[in-house]
């Protein structure tokens, strides 16, 4: 089976500080991993994906994601918050050769302090 | 480039009727999958179509059914509405291949469903 978990539910930081929110994954196959964001009333935008190349993937607006096999982990990380970051974030799994072929996570809704 | 669209925005029904939502696809791409999320929630995957067939399908009953039409646009079909149906549905299309491969999924905006 395939899950993904999203650690935390709710993550608060001050604008300007780091971000780290944390993802595991379980596939029984090498996986696809995504991060989306979803803006409140907006739809739901990609951030980064991870397809078997490089393990550090960078993606929109500073956000990057390291895969690491050992760990079954893909934490996506900004060195700097920004207010604009306020959203619901997602990681998600993809495995194109199970009938359930794409898993997201519970999310975690991200909070910039001013 | 048209993104995805979705009709309509928002609709109320009353337990045991039927809907039918609609999306259309990004011009260029193939395959459409369809989602339900609940407040609070992440997604979930209901099913995805690949050149009008269906090409997976996550933990729903067969009353939630779908079409894909030639020009890859798709209807997300459910039966006999529960209170619990209530939710945002959401599609996404992307260009795939049999062969598979995770590509980039294109959202539209959803449908807000409200089941009384």
């Amino acid at each position: 089976a395939q899950s993904v978990t999203q650690l935390d539910s709710h993550v608060s930081v001050s604008e300007g500080t780091p971000v780290l929110l944390r993802c595991n994954y379980s596939s029984s196959y090498s996986p696809s991993l995504f991060w989306y964001v979803q803006h409140p009333n907006k739809g739901l935008q990609l951030l980064l994906k991870y397809t078997s190349a490089a393990t550090l993937v960078k993606g929109i607006n500073g956000f990057e994601a390291e895969f690491k096999k050992s760990e079954t982990s893909f934490h996506l990380t900004k060195p700097s918050a920004h207010m604009s970051d306020a959203a619901e974030y997602f990681c998600v799994v993809s495995d194109q050769s199970r009938d359930d072929k794409i898993i997201f996570g519970k999310g975690t809704r991200l909070h910039i302090l001013p | 480039e048209t993104g995805v669209t979705q009709s309509p925005t928002h609709l109320i029904k009353t337990r045991g009727q039927q809907v039918t939502l609609r999306c259309s696809s990004q011009s260029g791409h193939n395959t459409v999958s369809w989602y339900q999320q609940a407040l609070g929630q992440g997604p979930q995957f209901i099913f995805q179509y690949y050149r009008e067939e269906e090409n997976g399908r996550g933990n729903f009953p067969p009353r939630f059914s779908g079409l894909q039409f030639p020009n890859y646009s798709s209807e997300l079909n459910v039966n006999a509405l529960e209170l619990d149906d209530s939710a945002l549905y959401l599609c996404a299309s992307s260009r795939g291949s049999l062969a598979g491969g995770a590509n980039e999924q294109f959202f539209g905006p959803g449908t807000r469903l409200t089941v009384l």
